[in-house]
């Protein structure tokens, strides 16, 4: 089946800096969404991207849809400390069941 | 209400044990999903429902039994479970399964088997 790699795995970095996470897949996708899971609660969609090329912004996120279509990154200027929790990258062909998920980004921030 | 709602949010059974999860949804949505997520691995699809029909079991062992009476309900009845079965089990909706209409998550069932 298709698979996500999504990197870095974990993270550790001071509020105030810029974070930049990325997922690549060997399999083509039409649309792209980033989601972040908060301990103990669901996975939140923060942006979707539904075009190759296209770069999306919600507040201090910023997401790429990539132009062969097998990659987005994700990156979060002047982190702050509710910034914590788990970023997990999803790719999607078809419907909205027909999702992979990558295998998430973890990001601690510290002050 | 959030829009996805899912009872309880934590459970703990025995493996001879019979339970059901719970899911509700007041978005309106048509399509109703569960999915497995276990530790260090990526999200899981279980089961699809469309319009309350089943449209996708992704080689779900039959010891997980899912049940959508209505659009905006949906159970996952458990019994016999092993183990490895411990995991977050999420609940998601979407205005039916189309294209381009994203996934809500519910806040999940933590499942611990003993």
């Amino acid at each position: 089946g298709q698979q996500l790699n999504q990197s870095p795995q974990s993270m550790f970095i001071q509020e105030g800096e810029d974070v930049s996470m990325n997922c690549t897949s060997s399999s083509i996708f039409n649309t792209w969404l980033w989601y972040k899971q908060d301990p103990g609660e669901g996975p939140v969609l923060l942006i979707a991207l539904y075009k190759a090329g296209e770069l999306t912004s919600n507040g201090r996120l910023t997401a790429q849809f990539g132009i062969t279509r097998k990659d987005s990154f994700l990156n979060i200027s002047a982190s702050i400390p509710s910034d914590v929790g788990i970023y997990f990258c999803a790719g999607r062909t078809g419907t909205a069941s027909k999702l992979t998920f990558g295998t998430g980004t973890r990001l601690q921030v510290t002050l | 209400e959030t829009g996805v709602t899912q009872t309880p949010r934590h459970l703990v059974m025995g493996m001879t044990n019979k339970k059901s999860l719970k899911c509700e949804q007041h978005l309106g949505h048509n399509a109703m999903y569960w999915y497995k997520q276990s530790a260090k691995k990526p999200l899981e699809l279980m089961f699809v429902y469309n319009f309350k029909e089943q449209t996708e079991n992704n080689s779900v062992p039959s010891r997980f039994s899912p049940e959508c009476p209505n659009s905006s309900h949906l159970f996952l009845h458990l019994h016999t479970l092993q183990p490895e079965d411990s995991a977050l089990y999420l609940c998601a909706s979407s205005q039916g399964d189309r294209t381009n209409t994203e996934a809500f998550f519910g806040q999940g069932t933590r499942l611990t088997v003993v």
